[in-house]
C-alpha cells in the first residue's frame, strides 16, 4: 500500500527566504506525482504535476522535481512571499489511478 | 477560466439522514472523483467516475455511498444513511484525461457535519 509523507510538517519562514519542502512514498511505481496547495477551508489548486518519465516541472517561483527510483520529490518555493502561505500537499498517483495524498506541509511566511 | 463549482457550501444533517452532495465538473472534462478530508486528517480518495460507470472506488466507499451523473452538467455523491464519521469535507474534481499527464481540478468542497 502507497504510503506518502512530507517533511516538515509545518515551517514559519520570515519574506524572501527560498524554501524546500519534502515528499517521499514507499511504492515507486508511480504514473504521476502532483502537489497542490490548499488555503484554509478551501479545495485543492494544482500547483505542478510531474509525470514519471519527467525529472521535474517549472512553474514561476515554483519548481518540483522528481526521483522516481528512491521515492522522493521536493517542492522548491524561491523568494516566499506572505501570499505563498497555504499547506502544500503531495500526491501520487499509481495503481489504478488512484492518488494517494500526504498529510501535507503548512506553511507561514510572515511579512 | 473554467472551474468545478460544488453545492452546498455547507451541510448539516442528523445522523441517519440522506445527503445529496452536488458537482458540476469542468464542462469538457470526462473523469469526475469524489474526495474526502476529516478535519485535520489527509485528503483520500472515495470513487472515480468515467462513461457513466464507476471506475474505481477505495474501501470508504460502502453500501452506503453511490453516485451519478443525472444529466450532462451534474455528478453528485449520496450518502444514504449518514453516520457521525462522514463529517468531513467532501470535495468533487475532474480531469480531461486519467493518469499520466492529466491534472484533476478541485472544486471548493462541501464540509459535511453529522449530528
Amino acid at each position: 500500500k502507497q504510503e506518502v509523507t512530507q517533511i516538515p510538517a509545518a515551517l514559519s519562514v520570515p519574506e524572501g527566504e527560498n524554501l524546500v519542502l519534502n515528499c517521499s512514498f514507499t511504492d515507486s511505481a508511480i504514473y504521476n506525482l502532483q502537489w497542490f496547495r490548499q488555503d484554509p477551508g478551501k479545495g485543492l489548486t494544482s500547483l505542478l504535476l510531474i509525470q514519471s518519465s519527467q525529472r521535474e516541472q517549472t512553474s514561476g517561483r515554483l519548481n518540483a522535481s522528481l526521483d522516481k527510483s528512491s521515492g522522493r520529490s521536493t517542492l522548491y518555493i524561491a523568494a516566499s512571499q506572505p501570499g505563498d502561505s497555504a499547506t502544500y500537499l503531495c500526491a501520487v498517483e499509481g495503481g489504478s489511478y488512484i492518488p494517494t495524498f500526504g498529510r501535507g506541509t503548512s506553511l507561514i511566511v510572515h511579512p | 477560466e473554467p472551474e468545478v463549482t460544488q453545492t452546498p457550501s455547507h451541510q448539516v444533517t442528523q445522523m441517519g439522514q440522506e445527503v445529496i452532495l452536488r458537482c458540476v465538473p469542468i464542462s469538457n472534462h470526462l473523469y469526475f472523483y469524489w474526495y474526502r478530508q476529516i478535519l485535520g486528517q489527509k485528503v483520500e480518495f472515495l470513487v472515480s467516475f468515467y462513461n457513466n460507470e464507476i471506475s474505481e472506488k477505495s474501501e470508504i466507499f460502502d453500501d452506503q455511498f453511490s453516485v451519478e451523473r443525472p444529466d450532462g452538467s451534474n455528478f453528485t455523491l449520496k450518502i444514504r444513511s449518514t453516520k457521525l464519521e462522514d463529517s468531513a469535507m467532501y470535495f468533487c474534481a475532474s480531469s480531461e484525461g486519467s493518469g499520466g499527464a492529466w491534472t484533476q481540478y478541485f472544486g471548493p468542497g462541501t464540509r459535511l457535519l453529522v449530528l
